[in-house]
């Protein structure tokens, strides 16, 4: 278990459509990353959160957004939904406040299962 | 921009067998290297990493040495068992902002 939790776990919607995905990073890391995962690109980085602020951005759609909450937990908005958005959607976080400070280790949560039919 | 190649596979190994898998990167500065693998139905977990050149990360039996004048961070082990069956990441990182750069995977399947 590696301390990040991501929901939901599968989501199944239609194009067009808007949702949400929520990540809880591990206790205390101020850096939250977003990861989509396709069979044909692979893992693409998306954005980074930290502590609320927007610290890196990657190949992220502007259909896409994303924010980082004082509580440190994080939210991914895709929006407009195409058949090409559905993959797998990793959150991951580093960075603890709690010792070692950022060892460059990212821990991943299970992923969030996105279907657009 | 920085990126990362690695073998795609998948390769299908005997228990036991000895295994390789390439990894070689590119970047503008001087990068961290990780090795990750998923196990099915999981997110990833890291597997090792090396911080600078020479050095060798080691964890579960797997190896990998960062060769910076072949700018290459190979995965080697000497006696996969099936439980290794997984996905395996190579990633670099560059900067303060620890953001992942990842390879497109190889599965590995290990045969009893």
């Amino acid at each position: 278990d590696s301390g990040v939790t991501q929901t939901p776990k599968h989501l199944i919607t239609a194009t067009g459509q808007r949702v949400t995905l929520r990540c809880s990073p591990r206790s205390g890391d101020l850096s939250v990353y977003w990861y989509q995962q396709s069979l044909d690109q692979g893992l693409q980085f998306l954005i980074q959160y930290y502590n609320g602020e927007e610290r890196a951005k990657g190949n992220i759609l502007e259909r896409f957004s994303a924010q980082q909450f004082p509580d440190l937990h994080s939210e991914l908005n895709l929006s407009s939904l195409e058949l090409g958005d559905s993959a797998l959607y990793f959150c991951a976080s580093s960075g603890s406040l709690f010792g070692g400070g950022n060892t460059g280790e990212l821990f991943f949560g299970e992923g969030s299962r996105l279907t657009v039919l | 921009g920085d990126s990362v190649t690695q073998m795609e596979g998948p390769v299908t190994l005997s228990e036991e067998a000895f295994l390789t898998i390439n990894c070689t990167y590119t970047a503008t500065g001087y990068p961290s290297l990780f090795w990750y693998v998923q196990y099915p139905g999981e997110g990833l977990q890291l597997l090792l990493k090396a911080t600078k050149a020479d050095d060798k990360g080691s964890n579960k039996g797997f190896e990998a040495t960062y060769r910076k004048e072949t700018t290459s961070f190979h995965l080697e082990k000497g006696s996969v068992q099936v439980s290794d069956s997984a996905v395996y990441f190579c990633a670099l990182s560059l900067g303060s902002n620890y953001k992942l750069t990842f390879g497109k995977g190889t599965l590995l399947t290990v045969n009893p």
